[in-house]
């Protein structure tokens, strides 16, 4: 069974810090997402990274693959409110498409 | 292009009951997945549709069930309903060949 690990996994901080969500994994993905997700919403796509050591930057955040493909990490440079929510990533792989979820962190920036 | 959509959007039942939801996915997208998000388990998958047939399965009771119709979209059912299953059900698309998976806005089910 293929489980993906995200910490931490609740992070309350001031807004213009930084911040790094990471999800790690001892199984090998073909592709990991990264979404948002607000309350009483689905999952935003974020992004899709797909080669080990990719790194993708969208605004102020930036995410990167691992070489292994194993884990992600994403940053986010000044977080503002509007950044609050919960960051889920998933893996994807194999025959069966079928995508494994992190349990989130939930992200709360203060004003 | 539309995203994908889910009806109803919110939903109460009492134990025992049954109820069916329903996922339009976007338009050309022929893969439509269903998850349950509950705040204890996370976001667990369901199970996958492609083409009319069932491809994947997660780890649900057979209460669990669902189909999809020859335009795409798909519907769940759950039978014999019970507390523990009040949960967000998410429903997703994806083009063929891609991993990349687009949810809905999910259905908010009570079960009292």
């Amino acid at each position: 069974t293929q489980l993906l690990e995200q910490s931490p996994q609740f992070l309350s901080i001031q807004e213009g810090e930084n911040l790094t969500v990471y999800c790690n994994s001892s199984s090998v993905f073909s592709s990991l997402q990264w979404y948002r997700q607000e309350p009483g919403e689905g999952p935003v796509l974020l992004v899709t990274v797909v080669t080990g050591g990719e790194v993708k930057k969208l605004k102020r955040l930036t995410f990167q693959f691992g070489d292994a493909r194993k884990d992600s990490s994403l940053h986010i440079t000044a977080a503002q409110p509007g950044d609050t929510g919960l960051y889920l990533c998933a893996g994807g792989g194999g025959s069966n498409y079928k995508l494994t979820f992190g349990k989130g962190t939930l992200l709360t920036v203060n004003p | 292009k539309a995203g994908v959509t889910q009806t109803p959007r919110y939903l109460i039942k009492t134990r025992g009951q049954q109820v069916t939801l329903s996922c339009s996915p976007i338009s050309g997208h022929r893969s439509v997945s269903w998850y349950q998000q509950t705040p204890g388990q996370g976001l667990q998958f369901l199970f996958e549709y492609f083409s009319e047939t069932q491809r994947n399965k997660g780890n649900f009771p057979g209460r669990f069930s669902g189909r999809q119709f020859s335009n795409s979209r798909s519907e769940m059912n759950v039978s014999t309903l019970e507390l523990g299953d009040s949960a967000l059900y998410l429903c997703a698309s994806r083009q063929g060949g891609s991993d990349t998976q687009y949810f809905g806005p999910g259905t908010r089910l009570t079960v009292l």
